[in-house]
């Protein structure tokens, strides 16, 4: 697609269940990252795919956060067994390659995630 | 580990004035990244800058980079109440992860 696509918008969930967040990044760009943004914390770097690499997790924040990344495309974020301190937006950024004029990083809508 | 500090934080200002938003890093970093957010909005990309010395400009900002001092700089010139927005500065490596490391934001309101 023409740009990063999050679903959902927003998610209203229940403390103690699992949601699971999408990404469609822009097609053909290999790297997708995903990072939080709770209000004064600002943006927390989560979790980096690129390409058939192993993914960068080192900034997930608890057991209870995965993601995976099929087919080099689409990816999921699942947070299990929610709490209310994962109340936050989680936005989805892809990235092109290196060789492209400005090398920048696109991001989603993001998803409003409300632990409640 | 790349750190990223904007200041101020908060800034209101005047429709007309011109003002700076700064942005220091604390280890190097390849490029530096603005970026526009309107609340309950997604990041806008504003500028990428790649070298010591680049400066970019789009309408009434301008963007500047001195990689000696670890320092960029938005610069706004003659505000209109439309660039009311947070501003967020993230530092990048073309290494590793190349992931993005943003500053706190600064809330801009800019004031008819």
């Amino acid at each position: 697609g023409a740009g990063v696509s999050q679903s959902p918008s927003n998610k209203v969930t229940e403390k103690g269940k699992d949601v699971e967040l999408r990404c469609d990044p822009i097609s053909g760009h290999t790297a997708l990252y995903w990072y939080r943004q709770s209000l004064g914390q600002g943006l927390e770097f989560l979790i980096y795919f690129q390409g058939n690499s192993a993914p960068d997790k080192s900034g997930l924040p608890s057991d209870r956060f995965s993601a995976e990344r099929t087919g080099g495309s689409v990816s999921t974020l699942t947070i299990q067994r929610t709490q209310q301190e994962d109340s936050a937006v989680y936005l989805c950024a892809s990235r092109g390659v290196a060789s492209q004029a400005n090398y920048g990083y696109t991001f989603g809508s993001g998803t409003r995630l409300t632990v409640v | 580990e790349l750190k990223v500090e904007q200041n101020p934080l908060f800034l209101s200002m005047q429709e007309g004035k011109n003002y700076t938003i700064y942005c220091n890093y604390s280890t190097t970093s390849d490029r530096l990244y603005w970026y526009r957010q309107d609340p309950g909005k997604s990041l806008e990309s504003l500028f990428v800058l790649l070298s010591n010395g680049a400066v970019k400009q789009e309408g009434r900002l301008m963007a500047s980079l001195d990689t000696k001092a670890r320092l960029s700089t938005l610069h706004i010139t003659a505000a209109v109440h439309d660039l009311s927005a947070t501003y967020f500065c993230a530092g990048g490596t073309i290494r590793g992860a190349q992931k993005l490391v943003f500053g706190q934001g600064t809330r801009l309101t800019i004031n008819p």
